[in-house]
């Protein structure tokens, strides 16, 4: 069974700072991994993902993510961070496999506060 | 504009009485689900649809039924509805295919049952 951990419930910081965003996950097989953000009274929408191949994924609006398969983390990072992404942030994670049920699993969400 | 929609996006019912939550997509994806938001639990997978006429249960399914009779729409349906089952409601859909299809969102019904 795969699991997600989001660490921080609530990561605030000031405007043009940068931000760091824990995620760890858990599986006994490989993964694909997802950072989706939720605006306020909005659905979630797609900010990056890693598949395959180079660790670095860099993702919308100046987001990048690392993953790191010797500590099963995919921490999310922006070196500067601006008032409009104020916003929750949740990790996701999947595993290949075609044809059958798609189980991503959610973390439990960080709320990403920033202020003047 | 492909786009995932969901109505009503606020409703307050009673117990006890039947609701339905539409969602429609205009992507032709062929997978669907629906997830529940609750505060410190995150989205929550309540049912699944890898196809029309193929639905399963997530990991939240009691209290719920849904239907894919055809592929651009998944209604939520609460039979008996309970204060339990207020919540934040999201329907979801990708192309299914494999796992690393992105799921697109819809904009949630925020359910209030009393």
């Amino acid at each position: 069974a795969q699991s997600v951990t989001q660490l921080d419930s609530q990561v605030p910081v000031f405007e043009e700072a940068p931000v760091e965003l824990r995620c760890n996950y858990s599986s006994s097989v490989s993964v694909y991994l997802f950072w989706y953000v939720q605006y306020p009274n909005q659905g979630l929408q797609l900010l990056l993902k890693y598949l395959s191949g180079s660790t670095l994924v860099k993702g919308i609006n100046g987001f990048e993510a690392e993953f790191n398969k010797s500590q099963t983390s995919f921490h999310l990072r922006k070196p500067s961070v601006h008032i409009s992404d104020t916003a929750e942030y949740f990790c996701a994670v999947n595993t290949p496999s075609t044809g059958t049920a798609s189980k991503l699993t959610f973390g439990t969400g960080t709320r990403l506060q920033v202020t003047l | 504009e492909a786009q995932v929609t969901q109505n009503p996006r606020y409703l307050i019912t009673v117990t006890g009485k039947k609701l339905t939550v539409t969602c429609s997509q205009n992507m032709n994806h062929e997978y669907m689900s629906w997830y529940r938001q609750d505060p410190g639990l995150g989205l929550r997978q309540i049912y699944y649809s890898m196809n029309v006429e193929v639905t399963d249960k997530g990991d939240v399914p009691e209290g719920y039924k849904v239907s894919r009779k055809e592929k651009r729409n998944f209604p939520l349906i609460l039979e008996s509805p309970s204060p339990n089952q207020t919540s934040l409601y999201f329907c979801a859909s990708s192309l299914g295919r494999t796992n690393n299809s992105p799921l697109h969102f819809g904009n949630g019904t925020r359910l209030t049952v009393t």
